[in-house]
Order: structure tokens, then C-alpha cells, then sequence
């Protein structure tokens, strides 16, 4: 069945780099749009990333332009957040999610992972 | 970016009553709202999407409406399983982003 399984979350220091994996299965991971979400402890979600099936165009929220990275491995079914300069307020157990749409991304999420929490502190 | 604004905060409500949660949007995402749903240390599932479009397997006793700025869930009938968090997310512009959030609670 369908399962996404994050992974590479942990305890960093402010300024220091991490990156997150999400190893796909159960479906064709080549032709979904991909997102990253995030929930800080006892918050709500926020949207952080997504990239386009093919890898070609990518978006992110503001506050992490600039810093973080998605990418994908399509041969390994992998999905990747690439974490810079990490600041405090990124502190947050972080989803990977699949997009709604086949091919041709809809914005809206339909299946998710369990998450990897990532705290950053000194 | 567009922010949502989600009323109320909390509902308390009991099992068999109607929910009626609202989510506001800074300015118009015409209708590509959708509704999530989140249990306590469970990944949120997707409920309605394009304003009133129910995802596949949700249960009829939920449902969506609005359009421009204003979009309603409704929830008629409160199973045990309903009481949740519940989030707006808006596709119209990027960056996506999300409401804050309505707790469904037992009264």
C-alpha cells in the first residue's frame, strides 16, 4: 500500500545544516508532485515546499526561501529537504506529503508520512 | 501571501450535534479551498477539496461550501470520531498556507 517514511531529523545547533528523506512506496512516485509540511510542537501545520513530478519547478514558503532546498530522486523514490541555516522557529516534526494530482500538481495533499522532528537548539 | 483566519478557536459540541466551523481568507482564493482533519499524533487526512468537493471514503455527514473569501464545514451529525482539529488550506496562490486551526472538542 501506499507509504511514504521520513527520515535524517534530530537535534541540530542554530546555523547548521540537516537534511530530511522521504523513501516512497506503493505508487508511481515519478509522476506525483511532492510537499514538504511542517508542525511545530503543539501548533498548527505550515506549508514549506513542493516539487513538480518531474523535478523541474519548485515553490517555497517565505520564511524558508533561500535556506532549504527540495529535491527528488526519482530512481530511488526519494524525496529531500535540504536544510540550511537553521534558526530556532524551524523546530517542527516534518511531513512528507503527496500531492492530490496525477501528473499535473492540484496544490492539496491526500496522503502523508508520519513525520520526522527536527529540533534546533544550542 | 493570503492568511486564513479560522473561527472559532474551539467547539465544544456533543456526539449527534452539528458542527459548523468557518475559514476566512485574506482575499479571494475563488474556490480552491480544501479541508483537513487531524487526530492527536496522526498525520491530518484530506476531507473536501475545490470548496465542497468530498475526498474519497469521507463520509457523507461531512461537507463544504463558499467561494471568494467565506467557506463553511459543516459536520451534521458528530460521530465519536469527528472530534478533531480541523484546518483550512488554500491553493489559489502560492505560497500555499494554512488556517490555524479549529479543535472539536466533547462538551
Amino acid at each position: 500500500q501506499l507509504q511514504m517514511v521520513e527520515s535524517g531529523g534530530g537535534v541540530v545547533q542554530p546555523g547548521r545544516s540537516l537534511r530530511l528523506s522521504c523513501a516512497a512506496s506503493g505508487f508511481t512516485f515519478s509522476r506525483y508532485a511532492m510537499h514538504w509540511v511542517r508542525q511545530a510542537p503543539g501548533k498548527g501545520l505550515e506549508w514549506v515546499a513542493i516539487i513538480s513530478y518531474d523535478g523541474s519547478t519548485t515553490f517555497y514558503t517565505d520564511s524558508v526561501k533561500g535556506r532549504f532546498t527540495i529535491s527528488r530522486d526519482t530512481s530511488k523514490s526519494t524525496l529531500y529537504l535540504h536544510m540550511n541555516s537553521l534558526r530556532t522557529e524551524d523546530t517542527a516534526l516534518y511531513y512528507c506529503a503527496r500531492d492530490e494530482g496525477y501528473y499535473e500538481s492540484t496544490g492539496y495533499v491526500d496522503s502523508w508520512g508520519q513525520g520526522t522532528l527536527v529540533i534546533v537548539s544550542s | 501571501e493570503i492568511v486564513l483566519t479560522q473561527t472559532p478557536a474551539t467547539l465544544s459540541l456533543s456526539p449527534g450535534a452539528r458542527a459548523t466551523l468557518s475559514c476566512r481568507a485574506s482575499q479571494s482564493v475563488t474556490s480552491y479551498l480544501a479541508w483537513y482533519q487531524q487526530k492527536p499524533g496522526q498525520a491530518p487526512r484530506l476531507l473536501i477539496y475545490d470548496a465542497s468537493h468530498r475526498a474519497t471514503g469521507i463520509p457523507a455527514r461531512f461537507s463544504g461550501n463558499g467561494s471568494g473569501t467565506d467557506f463553511t464545514l459543516t459536520i451534521s451529525s458528530l460521530e465519536p470520531e469527528d472530534f478533531a482539529v480541523y484546518y483550512c488550506q488554500q491553493r489559489n496562490n502560492w505560497p500555499l498556507t494554512f488556517g490555524g486551526g479549529t479543535k472539536v472538542d466533547i462538551k
